[in-house]
């Protein structure tokens, strides 16, 4: 099935550590999102890669870096957390050129900063 | 600024007890409205997408409607595996983002 997959689950980190989470897909679709959501809070978009374009969000902290390598592959590194990017962290895809424009969600990572 | 606002914040029915989430919106043209449920720890999954006021979808026991200033979720007959949050969003027709309602979490009770 084509799905979007999220890695780790679950990562724990030490205040100051730097880490990274990782997104791939199996949509081939064109646009990859980051959205942060903190406990009982909407989603809410960090950057996004259009093809190649890179796309940050005005309000997303530097300490927050993306990368995609290529089409399947988006990555999402944090510099150095504070506790204040305990959160789960979502990846989603689009493909545009079509009447849908539906985003799919992959399940999540959720960040704990020690 | 795009808005969107989902009521009530927390809902509970009996199983078998119809009823409608709202989510009211602002935004500056409308490309969609999209609705998510999500479940404890998961990321949301897809329910529906609605372009045009009078326009409605269905899957089981679920029901989408939008106007022009809002969308309804009608939940006919819930079960408890219907118990989740539901998210609204909407997607204007200047960018690629969703911005998102704060969610109604909704829990069926047998």
């Amino acid at each position: 099935d084509a799905m979007v997959i999220q890695n780790p689950r679950y990562q724990v980190t030490q205040f100051g550590k730097p880490v990274t989470l990782s997104c791939s897909q199996t949509l081939n679709h064109n646009v990859m999102y980051w959205y942060q959501q903190k406990s009982s809070q909407a989603p809410k978009l960090l950057f996004h890669y259009y093809d190649k374009d890179f796309n940050n969000e005005a309000d997303t902290p530097d300490n927050f870096q993306s990368r995609r390598p290529n089409t399947s592959f988006c990555f999402l590194d944090i510099r150095s957390p504070g506790l204040g990017d305990a959160a789960m962290y979502l990846c989603a895809t689009r493909q545009t050129g079509f009447t849908y424009n539906e985003q799919f969600f992959g399940p999540g990572t959720r960040l704990t900063v020690l | 600024e795009d808005q969107v606002t989902q009521s009530p914040e927390a809902l509970r029915l009996q199983e078998g007890e119809s009823s409608s989430l709202n989510c009211s919106y602002t935004v500056s043209g409308l490309r969609g409205l999209f609705w998510y449920r999500q479940d404890p720890g998961k990321g949301p999954e897809f329910l529906f997408t609605l372009y045009s006021a009078g326009e409605e979808k269905e899957k089981e026991r679920l029901k989408a409607t939008l106007t022009k200033k809002e969308s309804f979720l009608h939940i006919t007959a819930p079960k408890p595996e219907d118990s989740a949050t539901y998210l609204c969003a909407v997607q204007a027709n200047s960018g690629y983002a969703l911005n998102f309602g704060k969610g109604t979490s909704l829990l069926v009770t047998p």
